[in-house]
């Protein structure tokens, strides 16, 4: 089955720089990676996702690359501003038995964007 | 849109009742939604799957007779904690996703206290 690692779990950046969060996974067959947003007490948020037909995304200040040799995405924020500030989690789906589509979640990366 | 709505967002209920959380798709047909368990500062545990009209597949570990999911139609969940106790105490989410479709909508969650 499909095993999604997360790093780093914490991070803190000022205001104004890039910040990068990378996630892997196991399975090779899988094709589709998410990308959420939560802030403290609420739900969580699809930011950016991407399919393995393409190797990157980007969405105004957000992006996400994939390699799909190396089995590895990642999320990247330029010009980070305070309201950036969360926990993002990556996602990538199970493919196995009756679970084909779910989503196994990272353990999440802390944000922090300092003024 | 995908709106997800979840009801009730906080309930706090004695020892030995059971509670019900209605998960909600106000402007899509979900035929499919999940049941995530997040403890804090962690990452969303899929606790089941659940197919309108038929029963729910529940991940390992979880109980399906303590755990009760329901999804009667295309835009209702119900998920009843039966005979709760302070071990289940948590935040539960659910998600919706359409037919055919990998991205997943959350709702807000309902966070449980059992006293």
């Amino acid at each position: 089955g499909e095993n999604v690692e997360q790093h780093p779990s914490t991070l803190s950046v000022q205001e104004g720089d890039s910040a990068v969060i990378k996630c892997t996974y196991s399975d090779s067959a899988s094709n589709y990676f998410p990308w959420y947003k939560q802030e403290l007490g609420k739900r969580p948020q699809l930011i950016i996702d991407i399919r393995s037909n393409v190797g990157e995304k980007k969405d105004q200040r957000i992006a996400v690359t994939l390699n799909k040799t190396a089995k590895h995405f990642s999320l990247h924020i330029t010009e980070t501003q305070p309201e950036d500030s969360a926990v993002y989690f990556c996602a990538a789906p199970m493919n196995y038995g009756g679970s084909q589509g779910n989503l196994i979640f990272g353990k999440g990366t802390k944000l922090s964007v300092k003024p | 849109g995908a709106v997800v709505s979840q009801h009730p967002s906080r309930v706090i209920c004695k020892s030995g009742t059971s509670v019900k959380i209605e998960c909600r798709s106000l402007d899509f047909q979900a035929t499919t939604m999940f049941w995530y368990r997040q403890f804090p500062k962690q990452s969303l545990m899929l606790m089941a799957t659940s197919n309108e009209g038929s029963k729910a597949t529940y991940e390992q570990g979880v109980e399906k007779d303590k755990f009760l999911i329901n999804h009667a139609s295309l835009t209702l969940s119900t998920l009843t904690v039966t005979s709760a106790h302070p071990e289940d105490s948590s935040f539960y989410i659910c998600s919706a996703r359409r037919l055919y479709q990998e991205t997943q909508y959350f709702g807000p969650g309902t966070r449980l206290l059992v006293l």
